[in-house]
């Protein structure tokens, strides 16, 4: 299975952007690239995903590279709330057979 | 709109009792079904997952097992729980054609 890295912890001061960094060398072209959350003592949350273009909505950003290797996570400015564990994860949704396997994600913290 | 419910919320059980957690989904039919295993400070663990009623693959050799009885019921079963068994787990569900998992509110389990 593709698999992707990321950092295991960032740090940012709340009500500016974040960059979220993700990379997947290994990435398929049936593979679409998924961002999850995780608050405290909650499930995971769906954020974005992408498979080739740039995708916005209004939780956050996802900026695909060229080559798709890698991709960002952008949250424009950032909150309180938006300290989560972000788990980048490479998916084939039409695959009846998918399932999605988290990494450890990286945990936000955000320093009011 | 599409809901997944979890129960119990939480449970505390003896080494040695059994076990079965319970997860059921509104609003979709046929969806694809997943356990994940969260132990404390840890990532996500893919258990099971089924396709379709009475199909269920397994991902990780344990004392646990899991069955879908219904097409939107899925349910976590345990004989003997072992102290490794405490752990929030999680029930998650993808509607057939879509590319997104959804995730249950959780059952935080321990083992004494």
């Amino acid at each position: 299975d593709a698999k992707t890295t990321q950092p295991n912890s960032m740090e940012s001061n709340e009500e500016e952007p974040v960059h979220l960094p993700c990379n997947h060398s290994t990435i398929s072209g049936t593979d679409y690239i998924h961002w999850y959350r995780q608050l405290p003592s909650q499930g995971p949350e769906y954020v974005i995903h992408g498979l080739t273009s740039n995708v916005n909505n209004r939780m956050a950003s996802l900026a695909i590279a060229e080559d798709r290797k890698s991709s960002t996570l952008i949250l424009h400015r950032a909150t309180l709330r938006d300290a989560a564990v972000y788990y980048c994860i490479l998916t084939q949704p039409m695959n009846r057979d998918d399932k999605i396997i988290f990494g450890k994600g990286t945990r936000l913290h955000i320093l009011p | 709109s599409q809901t997944i419910h979890q129960w119990p919320a939480t449970l505390v059980q003896p080494v040695g009792s059994p076990l079965s957690l319970e997860c059921t989904v509104e609003g979709t039919s046929n969806p694809n079904l997943y356990w994940y295993r969260q132990a404390a400070g840890r990532g996500l663990q893919l258990l099971f997952y089924s396709v379709g009623i009475g199909q269920i693959s397994s991902e990780v050799p344990q004392n646990l097992s899991a069955s879908r009885p219904q097409d939107r019921q899925f349910i976590l079963s345990s004989k003997k729980l072992l102290l490794s068994d405490s752990g929030f787990y999680l029930c998650a569900y993808k509607r057939g054609l879509t590319d997104t998992q959804y995730f249950g509110p959780g059952t935080r389990l321990t083992v004494l």
